[in-house]
């Protein structure tokens, strides 16, 4: 069974532009979550989907940050305009319908200078 | 806050002895979850105990929770160089959604 996928791994852009990152579940997962993880601290959850809909995006700086799930598989995270603060690890992670196990992707690392 | 508070911060043992981590959390919970996760494979789920559970084993894993107390811990018995990692508390308000701890970092010495 593949994981779940994550590009790119590494990411190093200026402030104020703009970054994209992909998520591609493991297949037949009906839910994915965004989770940005600052160094030293523990992953915190930006947004959830259950297929293509939005389940909870309480803690998704809204202002900055959008995410999508168009056709309920794969996902994109943008940050737009990025701001030092959001230099971090983002990871993507996704669970089977009868599952609570979540299964993590490798992550983006994002550096803004 | 709901989320889960890991205890010590930072662990440091010898290749053979035991690892206890602690975690403490707030409010009520459906279920708490242990994850494990170093540079070379991510983030990788441990072990789920239910809410309604006291004790779950898995292999050289054993995770208590005591709900009245709110608190749990993880024990790794027989550690290995290979468990260094950072490990992490995450405390399931409902069944489908999970809130991670600062974590636990284990170095263990071969």
């Amino acid at each position: 069974e593949a994981g779940v996928a994550q590009s790119p791994r590494y990411k190093i852009i200026e402030k104020r532009q703009s970054v994209a990152f992909w998520c591609n579940p493991i297949s037949g997962h009906a839910t994915l979550y965004w989770y940005q993880q600052i160094l030293g601290q523990g992953p915190k959850l930006l947004i959830q989907f259950q297929n293509n809909g939005v389940v909870d995006d309480s803690q998704l700086p809204k202002d900055r940050f959008s995410a999508e799930r168009l056709k309920g598989v794969d996902s994109t995270l943008k940050i737009q305009p990025a701001k030092l603060e959001d230099s971090a690890v983002y990871l993507c992670a996704s669970v089977g319908l009868a599952g609570v196990e979540q299964f993590f992707g490798p992550g983006t690392r994002l550096t803004v200078l | 806050s709901q989320q889960g508070e890991e205890d010590p911060q930072a662990l440091s043992i010898q290749e053979g002895e035991n690892a206890t981590m602690n975690c403490s959390y707030k409010t009520s919970i459906n279920n708490l979850q242990w994850y494990r996760q170093n540079s070379g494979r991510g983030l990788v789920h441990l072990i789920l105990i239910r809410s309604n559970e006291r004790e779950k084993h898995s292999g050289r894993l054993r995770v208590t929770l005591d709900t009245s107390k709110k608190s749990s811990s993880l024990l790794i018995t027989a550690s290995r160089a290979a468990d260094t990692a950072s490990y992490f508390c995450a405390t399931a308000p409902s069944y489908d959604k999970v809130i991670f701890g600062p974590g636990t970092s284990l170095s263990v010495i071969p």
